[in-house]
């Protein structure tokens, strides 16, 4: 089946640093999505993005869908304590609406 | 608007025993997923709905069955709980076409 490499595995950075992790993939995506998930609850969406080259922001975060739609780039830019989780792209195929997901980065901040 | 709940939180399983997760969403949402969670591995999917009275298997349904006999449930069943099934259980369920899924908060299960 698909497979998403998502890297780094975790991180642990200091508070105002900024952080960027990615997703890469030997298939091509329609869509890519990036998840956050807080300690003890279930994941939530962050960003959506839907067409090649697309750059999209949500505050501190910007996310971006590779030009070759087998990657896409998560930024967090000037970390707080609350960006501790674990973020996980995932990406959806074109035809049908599951959506496969990468193994997670986990995110710890140092205050 | 509760989203998608998940019950129950927690439970404590023997090997052998079997018991019933259940999922309700309130968002009128076609399709409904099962995944599991352990470290380092991701969300694996294990069973998932595209419509009432419909199930297909996922990535990991081995000793996992579902049913979904209202569109606002979906319920997973393990028969015969063993260790290996030790993990935690999401939910989640999207439209129809739609992108990105809304999760419960998790079921967190120990087969002991």
């Amino acid at each position: 089946g698909q497979q998403l490499n998502q890297s780094p595995q975790s991180m642990f950075i200091q508070e105002g640093e900024d952080v960027s992790m990615n997703c890469t993939s030997s298939s091509i995506f329609n869509t890519w999505l990036w998840y956050k998930q807080d300690p003890g609850e279930g994941p939530v969406l962050l960003i959506a993005l839907y067409k090649a080259g697309e750059l999209t922001s949500n505050g501190r975060l910007t996310a971006q869908f590779g030009i070759t739609r087998k990657d896409s780039f998560l930024n967090i830019s000037a970390s707080i304590p609350s960006d501790v989780g674990i973020y996980f792209c995932a990406g959806q195929l074109a035809y049908g609406n599951k959506l496969v997901f990468g193994a997670g980065t986990i995110l710890r901040v140092k205050s | 608007n509760a989203g998608v709940t998940q019950t129950p939180k927690f439970r404590v399983l023997k090997t052998g025993q079997s018991m019933t997760l259940l999922c309700a969403q309130d968002m009128n949402h076609e399709y409904m997923y099962w995944y599991r969670q352990d470290p380092g591995m991701g969300l694996r999917l294990i069973h998932y709905s595209v419509g009432e009275g419909t199930t297909a298997k996922g990535e990991v349904p081995d000793g996992y069955n579902v049913s979904r006999l209202k569109k606002q449930n979906f319920l997973l069943g393990l028969e015969s709980a063993a260790p290996s099934q030790t993990s935690v259980y999401f939910c989640a369920s999207s439209r129809s076409g739609g992108s990105g899924y809304t999760f419960g908060s998790g079921t967190r299960l120990t087969v002991v």
